[in-house]
This record gives structure tokens, C-alpha cells and sequence, in this order.
């Protein structure tokens, strides 16, 4: 089954500074790849997601690249404020056939003032 | 209907009793997961219904934990004869069939195993 391991596990940035937290995945056959942020003591919520399909998405201050060919994708957060800190889970899944998302095991990322 | 909503959303339990979970989702959602989660680490499959139809169940996922959606709309998670090691928060998530997998996760429910 699909695996997905993420890197690294806890993540320290200047506030302003870009953060960016690497995952990687097992199952070729996946095609859509969410990441969602959990704050202290929240329920996951998505932030972005990307399908194979694309190479990258940007949403604002948050992009995804993708590279299927090597099957990791990562996570890049620009000009970082305080309200950025938390857990990043990325995950994976393939979608049309097969509807289980498997999550990776977490980055906390922290905002330094 | 605002949301995934799971109850309790704490249960303190001695080793040996069973516990039962449930999650209403979001009412036009068909899909619905459970995961478990424990401190530091991401959410773990656990398994997954579309409408009542159960597809998938984690070979993590010893016997003693049952999983059902009788009418398509909520769904319960019984853990039968329960162990130390169950201890976690079980988080229940919904989608929609269309479009992106996305899910609404609930506030979750605590287990905590003495």
C-alpha cells in the first residue's frame, strides 16, 4: 500500500523567511496530493492540494511542486508569519480509483519573532 | 448542520471495556473516513465508507475495532476489549464524491485507556 514519509520533523524559521518541508511517496499510482495544517489543539484543514497533472500551484503565500517522476512533492510557505506556525501533514492518494488518503507523519513548523 | 460533528469527544475507559464512537458528517457528504491519532504523529487510515458501502479496513486494524454506517449518513467505531495502546485522539472526516477528495475533518474524540 501507499506510504508517505516527510521531512523533516520539526522545521525553525525566521519570521519573513520561506519554509519548505519535502514528502515523499511509494505508490506510483497515486494522483492527488493535499497538505493540511493543524494548529494547536484544531482539527486538520486543507491548505493546498495539487494533482499529477501539474508540476506546481500557488496559492498566495503557499505553493506545491510536484515531481512524479521521482514521486515527491513539497511544500513552500513564503514570507512566513506567526500565524503559519503549526503541523503540516502532507498526504497522498489516488483518487479516482481509490479514495484512501494516507497522511505522512507531520512537520512542526515554528515562527521565530 | 455546520460541520463533521463526533461524540464523546472524551472517553476515559478501563483496559478491557469496550467504547463506541460516532460521527455525523456533513449531511450531502458520502464519503467518510476514520483515523487515529496519536501525540506527534500524522492521522493513521483506519478505514473508509462511501454511502453505507465499508471499502477499505487498515490490516493495522486488529478485530476488536468495528467500524459501520447502517444508513449511509452517520457512522459509529466500536473498540471492543480495549488495550493501553488504544489511547489516541480518533479523528472522523468527511467528502464528497464530486470534485476534489477534500476532507472536513471533526473536532475528534479522545480515548484515553487506564
Amino acid at each position: 500500500g501507499e506510504n508517505v514519509e516527510q521531512h523533516p520533523s520539526t522545521l525553525s524559521v525566521q519570521e519573513g523567511d520561506s519554509a519548505v518541508i519535502k514528502c515523499t511517496y511509494s505508490d506510483s499510482a497515486s494522483n492527488y496530493f493535499p497538505w493540511y495544517k493543524q494548529e494547536l489543539g484544531k482539527r486538520p484543514q486543507l491548505i493546498i492540494d495539487i494533482r499529477s497533472n501539474v508540476g506546481e500551484k500557488k496559492d498566495q503565500r503557499i505553493a506545491v511542486t510536484l515531481n512524479k517522476t521521482a514521486k515527491h512533492f513539497s511544500l513552500h510557505i513564503t514570507e512566513t508569519q506567526p500565524e503559519d506556525s503549526a503541523v503540516y501533514f502532507c498526504a497522498a492518494s489516488h483518487g479516482n480509483r481509490d479514495d484512501k488518503i494516507i497522511f505522512g507523519k507531520g512537520t512542526r513548523l515554528h515562527i521565530l519573532p | 448542520d455546520t460541520g463533521v460533528s463526533q461524540n464523546p469527544r472524551h472517553k476515559i475507559t478501563k483496559r478491557g471495556q469496550n467504547v463506541t464512537f460516532r460521527c455525523d458528517p456533513i449531511s450531502e457528504h458520502n464519503r467518510l473516513y476514520w483515523y487515529r491519532q496519536t501525540l506527534g504523529q500524522g492521522p493513521e487510515f483506519l478505514t473508509y465508507f462511501q454511502n453505507e458501502a465499508q471499502l477499505e479496513k487498515s490490516r493495522l486494524l486488529s478485530d476488536r475495532f468495528s467500524a459501520e454506517r447502517p444508513k449511509g449518513s452517520f457512522s459509529t467505531l466500536e473498540i471492543q476489549r480495549t488495550e493501553q495502546g488504544d489511547s489516541a485522539m480518533y479523528l472522523c472526516a468527511s467528502s464528497s464524491r464530486t470534485g476534489a477528495n477534500v476532507l472536513t475533518f471533526g473536532a475528534g474524540s479522545r480515548l484515553t485507556v487506564l
